[in-house]
């Protein structure tokens, strides 16, 4: 059974990055994929962007371009996010979706980021 | 502005039949845009029922359809459980990027 790991609960104040983890329990890194996703309470699921296990082939959400960064670790099965410029509205949770071959898979548990002064 | 659309909310009787449907503001959808439908319960991580249109995961309880209704694609709930209550959500990629639907609560009641 594949399962994703994500890191912990996260506290930013506004202004700063933070860099969310995911790490695949099985993985073949060659056709695995990882989109990542938000959602806020009361909102639909907002799509961050897609790396390719390689970083060969990377997507951001237009809205995000400038503040994410999407990176892997072969050696360690690791899919992370990166966002900068944390604003309150950033508030969410964060999912890794194991997506490859435009199927979506597998969820990791969530991380909660909250920004707060 | 890409918008993809689906009912607000729905209600079913335990037992009964519904379908959700997911339209884009682009046109048609067709298997071209990778449809999926992802299932959400509050305190809880999302789950992929349904890709491509029609394929179930090996989790996806059989009860669960998807289809193509005329320009639309569709999620069928056949024999609903108690436990489907939840967020329904459509899912549709174009070129390079994924977008949602609004979502649809499904009660069950």
């Amino acid at each position: 059974q594949v399962q994703l790991v994500q890191s912990g609960t996260e506290v930013r104040t506004p202004g700063a990055s933070v860099k969310v983890s995911c790490k695949v329990s099985v993985y073949t890194f060659t056709n695995d994929g990882f989109s990542w996703v938000r959602q806020t309470p009361g909102q639909g699921p907002e799509w961050l962007g897609h790396i390719s296990g390689h970083a060969d082939n990377i997507d951001y959400e237009e809205k995000f371009q400038d503040r994410v960064t999407m990176t892997t670790d072969t050696s360690t099965g690791t899919a992370y996010m990166e966002l900068r410029s944390l604003r309150s509205d950033d508030t969410a949770i964060y999912f890794c979706v194991r997506d490859s071959n435009f199927i979506w898979a597998y969820w990791g548990q969530g991380t909660l980021v909250t920004v707060s002064s | 502005q890409t918008v993809v659309t689906q009912e607000p909310s729905l209600t079913v009787s335990p037992g009964g039949t519904v379908t959700l449907t997911c339209a884009s503001t682009t046109g048609p959808v067709t298997s071209g845009y990778h449809p999926h439908w992802i299932q959400r319960k509050p305190g809880q991580p999302p789950t992929t029922l349904i890709y491509s249109i029609t394929n179930r995961h090996s989790w996806t309880p059989a009860r669960f359809s998807g289809s193509l209704l005329g320009d639309k694609v569709a999620l069928t709930l056949s024999g609903v459980q108690p436990e489907d209550e939840a967020d329904y959500y459509c899912l549709l990629y174009y070129g390079g990027a994924w977008v949602f639907g609004g979502g649809t609560r499904l009660t069950v009641l």
